[in-house]
Order: C-alpha cells, then structure tokens, then sequence
C-alpha cells in the first residue's frame, strides 16, 4: 500500500501568518493522464471532514483563495497565505490513484 | 439539499457482525462511486471501502478486506456496508461519502458509531 507522510503531525500559527504542512508519497501519484491525484481534507472540531484541494491543486469549491497546494508526483504541500482562526482542525492528504487508497496521519493546526 | 445519513452503528462484541446504511438525497445517486471512510477514536481518517456507480466494482482496506461487503441500491438511494468478524480495532465513526472521479469525496455524512467491546 501507498505510505503518506505528513509533516509537522502538529503546526501552531498566530493568526495572519502563513504556514505550511508537507506530504509525501511512497510511489508516484502522477497518472498517465497528467493528473496527480493527491487530496487534501480538513477536518474541523466537531465536524465532518471536507474537501479543500483535488488533482494536487485545485481549489474545491467554496474553499478560500488563501488556501493553496502544490507540488510534483510525490512530494506535497498545502499552503496557507494567512492562517484564520476558522482554519483550526486537523488537515489529512490522501492518495486517490493506487487501492486501497490511504491518508496521511493528520496534522493538527492551532492558533496561537 | 445533498445529504448523507448514516445508520446502524451499536455496540457489538467481538466476532458479531452488524450492517451499517447511509440514505443518500439531493443528487442522482445512482450517478457516482460511493465510500466509506472511518475514524477510530484517538486515530487518523482511514478509507475503508468502495462501489463503483453501477454496483459492478468494489475495493477495500486490507484491514477489512474478506470480512466487510459494500453494496448499493441505486433504486432506494442507499449505499450498505456489512461487517462480519468484528474486531476491537474496528472501533469507529463511519462516514459514507459520496465519491467524484478517483479519490475526490466530497460530500460527507454525519458519521454513524460503530463499538466492538466484550
């Protein structure tokens, strides 16, 4: 199975920086069709977890423009231009091209 | 509306088996891949199954792979996931998510729980 490594599993930000969590992938996510099929999910307290980022970089709709990911077939990032106090959760990146499909650990942001 | 509600979670002992429903509404169901994802308590999110809009693929976990089956009924909405030989380790919130193309879930239901203890 695809292995999905997260770092830092714990981020604190003082609300208005920017910050960033990293993923990577034991195997290639790059598909033959020039999709990187990488995902980044947040889950907020108390909540069900939701989809920010598909396809390594696309916006998923309704998601704030200061969120943003990146990166190549097996290295990842999710970035944040601005940290908000609404953007606490854990963050997940998932794999979606080899089955079983697998997740990172999480990373856990907070506010300072 | 698009909505997913989960079913069917209690407490089961070890070995027991249970049958957990999501009633999916607010878009053509029969249209899309459907999942079950699940998060164990103190845990990470872990993706446990999948069906292909048709009924006609299914993929699992190794975890669960030979002792859960999801199945669908695009006529009643309704994506299924049956568990057999539960184990303690399958102690979770399970969430039924509506699937896009690959890995892309976007629309997620409540959770329902699921306690496998003697």
């Amino acid at each position: 199975d695809v292995v999905m490594t997260q770092t830092p599993l714990s981020l604190s930000v003082t609300p208005g920086q920017p910050a960033s969590i990293s993923c990577k992938s034991s195997q290639s996510l790059l598909h033959s069709d020039g999709k990187t099929y990488l995902y980044w999910y947040l889950q907020k307290p108390g909540q069900s977890p939701q989809l920010l980022i598909y396809e390594l970089s696309s916006r998923f709709s309704g998601v704030p423009d200061r969120f943003s990911g990146s990166g190549s077939a097996t290295d990842f990032t999710l970035k944040f231009s601005r940290v908000e106090a609404e953007d606490v959760g854990v963050y997940y990146c998932m794999q979606g091209i080899h089955l079983p499909y697998t997740f990172g650990q999480g990373t856990n942001l907070e506010i300072k | 509306e698009v909505q997913l509600v989960e079913s069917g979670g209690v407490v089961v002992q070890p070995g027991g088996s249970l049958r957990l429903s999501c009633a999916a509404s607010g878009f053509t169901f029969g249209d899309y891949s459907m999942h079950w994802v699940r998060h164990a308590p103190g845990k990470g999110l872990e993706w446990v199954s999948l069906i292909s809009w048709d009924d006609k693929s299914a993929y699992y976990a190794d975890s669960v792979k030979g002792r859960f089956n999801i199945s669908r009924d695009n006529s009643k909405n309704s994506l299924y996931l049956e568990m057999k030989s539960l184990r303690i380790e399958d102690t979770a919130l399970y969430y039924c998510v509506k699937g896009d193309r690959a890995g892309l879930m976007d629309v997620w239901g409540q959770g329902t729980t699921v306690t496998v203890s003697s």
